[in-house]
């Protein structure tokens, strides 16, 4: 069975340092990943995709894909007290069904 | 991004009634869209791949005489509660998967709904 696995957190940072949140796939055959960002209450919200390892940056995000390790992070610069959310790692399974690992749970205190 | 529209975004209704849930695809077609629902503080759980011009696909435990699945068109999937129990008020969000370059599956979500039975 396909899985992704994410630390549930929370994790806490201070206002303006980088949070980095991780995820380790044990599909082999995959060429897509993705960060989603899901506030409370909300359903989530595409951040970054990253097909080809090594790093991808989007502004204050940078999505860093290790396929031999099967690794995934994500990193944000400057983090703010509105990104604070969680964040969910996942991968298009078989037939494109998205695979969601559980969510990192991300806290900014000012 | 794509753009996924689900309405209505918050309906209560009164047990034993049903509720339809609309998911659409605002600029791309779809020919599979997934049913999740959450509860509080929990992950997504996949309920169901709807397929356009076929039988939606459901996952284990999730009732299809109970949560019918309609994909009439590329664009619109929809999400019937039926029998409506209070046990079945929970978010409930949709996805649909844009290809892109043949390889590549991006999912985006609508807005999700609301469902509370009273």
């Amino acid at each position: 069975q396909k899985e992704v696995e994410q630390n549930s957190g929370p994790l806490s940072v201070p206002e303006g340092a980088i949070a980095s949140l991780n995820c380790t796939y044990s599909d082999r055959v995959s060429q897509s990943f993705f960060w989603y960002r899901q506030y409370s209450g909300k359903s989530p919200e595409l951040i970054m995709s990253i097909y080809s390892n090594g790093d991808k940056e989007d502004g204050r995000f940078t999505a860093q894909l290790n396929k031999a390790s099967q690794y995934v992070s994500l990193l944000i610069r400057d983090s703010q007290p509105s990104d604070s959310a969680t964040y969910l790692c996942a991968f298009p399974g078989g037939s494109y069904i998205p695979t969601f690992g559980r969510g990192t749970s991300l806290i900014v205190h000012p | 991004g794509a753009v996924v529209s689900q309405h209505p975004s918050r309906v209560i209704c009164k047990s034993g009634t049903s509720v339809k849930i609309e998911c659409r695809s605002l600029d791309f077609q779809a020919t599979t869209m997934f049913w999740y629902r959450q509860f509080p503080k929990q992950s997504l759980m996949l309920m169901a791949t709807s397929n356009e011009g076929s039988k939606a696909t459901y996952e284990q435990g999730v009732e299809k005489d109970k949560f019918l699945i309609n994909h009439a068109s590329l664009t619109l999937s929809t999400l019937t509660v039926t029998s409506a129990h209070p046990e079945d008020s929970s978010f409930y969000i949709c996805s649909a998967t844009l290809i892109k370059g043949g390889t590549h599956a991006e999912a985006f979500f609508g807005q999700g709904t609301r469902l509370t039975v009273v």
